[in-house]
């Protein structure tokens, strides 16, 4: 069935550090792609998507870039905050015009130092 | 505009109890998906509800039922708790036809 692997953390850096999180997927028709966000104590929120091939995804200083040729859909920020410390998760839908299911990777586990 | 909500807060259950878990969707969503999180995982999915009815279900055993009521809310019930059943339980509202689903807070089950 469909899957996302994601690199495991956790990631340590210092502010103004580059991030890159990758992340790697197998599925058998043409999913969307997803970067959610859990800050501590809070709720999973959806940080940016991509719908189709070569669709890059920005929000908040974030990108990603569905790329189907390497199955990838990696995460980067050129310049890291303190307040970017959080649970970042890969994940998949089947579905592009209809609500589906998604599918998670495992997490990456962020901390950025001052 | 309230977003997903989600009760009881926290809940702790003995093995073998019964438990049921609510969700109200974000005001005009009119489908209800739930996913379980355990501890340093990412979530699974569990079922989603649509019209009242049980569209989609993941690989979780019958233990585990919902309900959807007219008003869109959700319950989801799992029967004869297990230890394994500790975890973060998540509710995500969505309209129908968009794959984008917005998550509550969720529900943190503990079973002693």
């Amino acid at each position: 069935g469909d899957s996302v692997t994601q690199m495991e953390g956790p990631v340590t850096l210092s502010e103004e550090a580059f991030l890159t999180i990758n992340c790697t997927y197998t599925a058998t028709g043409y999913p969307s792609l997803f970067w959610y966000v859990q800050y501590p104590g809070e709720g999973l929120q959806l940080l940016l998507k991509a719908t189709k091939a070569d669709d890059k995804g920005s929000n908040k200083g974030f990108e990603a870039t569905y790329r189907k040729e390497t199955t990838s859909f990696h995460l980067e920020k050129g310049s890291v905050q303190v307040s970017d410390s959080a649970v970042y998760f890969c994940a998949l839908s089947e579905g592009q015009s209809s609500a589906s299911k998604i599918i998670f990777g495992s997490g990456t586990r962020l901390s950025i130092r001052p | 505009d309230a977003g997903v909500t989600q009760s009881p807060t926290h809940l702790i259950k003995t093995r073998g109890q019964q438990v049921t878990l609510r969700c109200s969707p974000k005001s005009g969503h009119d489908t209800v998906s739930w996913y379980q999180q355990a501890l340093g995982q990412g979530p699974q999915f569990i079922f989603q509800y649509y019209e009242e009815e049980e569209r989609q279900r993941g690989n979780f055993p019958d233990r585990f039922s919902g309900h959807q009521f007219p008003n869109y809310s959700s319950e989801l019930n799992v029967n004869a708790l297990l230890l394994g059943d500790s975890a973060l339980y998540l509710c995500a509202s969505s309209l129908v036809d968009s794959y984008e689903q917005y998550f509550g807070p969720g529900t943190r089950l503990t079973v002693t």
